[in-house]
């Protein structure tokens, strides 16, 4: 079974630009879930997308958005890049109701120069 | 409130058994996890514990849980060189409701041939 993708795998903008990251979850997953994994910030919790709403957004600005398709996949929107958006964003995906155990891609890397 | 904390470095010799150790701060969390994470790479989920338990077992690995004092360890038995990486705990705080994992910093294992 293929676990979670993401693509690309790596994305180099400079500031003022938009990036976008997407997010492929695991077949018959329903939820998708975005991190920031910042140098020196742990990892944070974004956005929470389950059957095509957002549920739950951390403490990030509204320049991070992003949606869900029908298919389940899902894309993280980030504008008006500023340099501390550089950091590998993690998507992960599970089942609501059949556990809380969330199943992570490989990220993708974000740098902002 | 949501905290999860854990020492940032341990140093072990092949062969030797690592002991990590994490301390979190919601005693009504349903789930802890543990995740590692190689260089450059996501997320691989270790294994986890429903909190109502007190010790999993899964060879090599054995994660204790301490409800009390809100303590979770997971030691790693006959510690190999491939076992180097960042190893972080995680609790699924309110996650049926705000779909976040709270994580905590994370400790880098360096193992020693």
């Amino acid at each position: 079974e293929a676990g979670v993708t993401q693509s690309p795998t790596h994305l180099i903008k400079t500031r003022g630009q938009q990036a976008t990251l997407r997010c492929s979850p695991i077949s018959g997953h329903t939820s998708v879930y975005w991190y920031q994994q910042a140098l020196g910030l742990g990892l944070q919790f974004l956005l929470w997308y389950d059957e095509g709403e957002e549920r739950n957004r951390g403490n990030f600005p509204p320049r991070f958005s992003g949606r869900q398709f029908p298919n389940y996949s899902s894309e993280l929107n980030v504008n008006a890049l500023e340099l501390e958006d550089s950091a590998l964003y993690l998507c992960a995906s599970n089942l609501p109701g059949a556990g809380d155990t969330q199943y992570f891609g490989p990220g993708t890397r974000l740098t902002v120069l | 409130g949501e905290d999860v904390e854990q020492s940032l470095f341990l140093s072990v010799r092949e062969g030797d058994s690592s002991v990590i150790n994490c301390t979190y701060t919601d005693s009504s969390s349903t789930y802890l996890y543990w995740y590692k994470q190689e260089p450059g790479a996501g997320l691989q989920l270790l294994t986890y514990i429903f909190s109502n338990m007190d010790m999993k077992q899964d060879q090599r690995l054995t994660v204790l849980l301490n409800k009390k004092d809100k303590h979770l360890s997971l030691r790693i038995a006959d510690t190999q060189t491939g076992d180097s990486a960042i190893y972080f705990c995680a609790e699924s705080w309110d996650s049926s409701n705000t779909g976040k994992l709270i994580f905590g910093q994370g400790t880098t294992l360096q193992v020693k041939p």
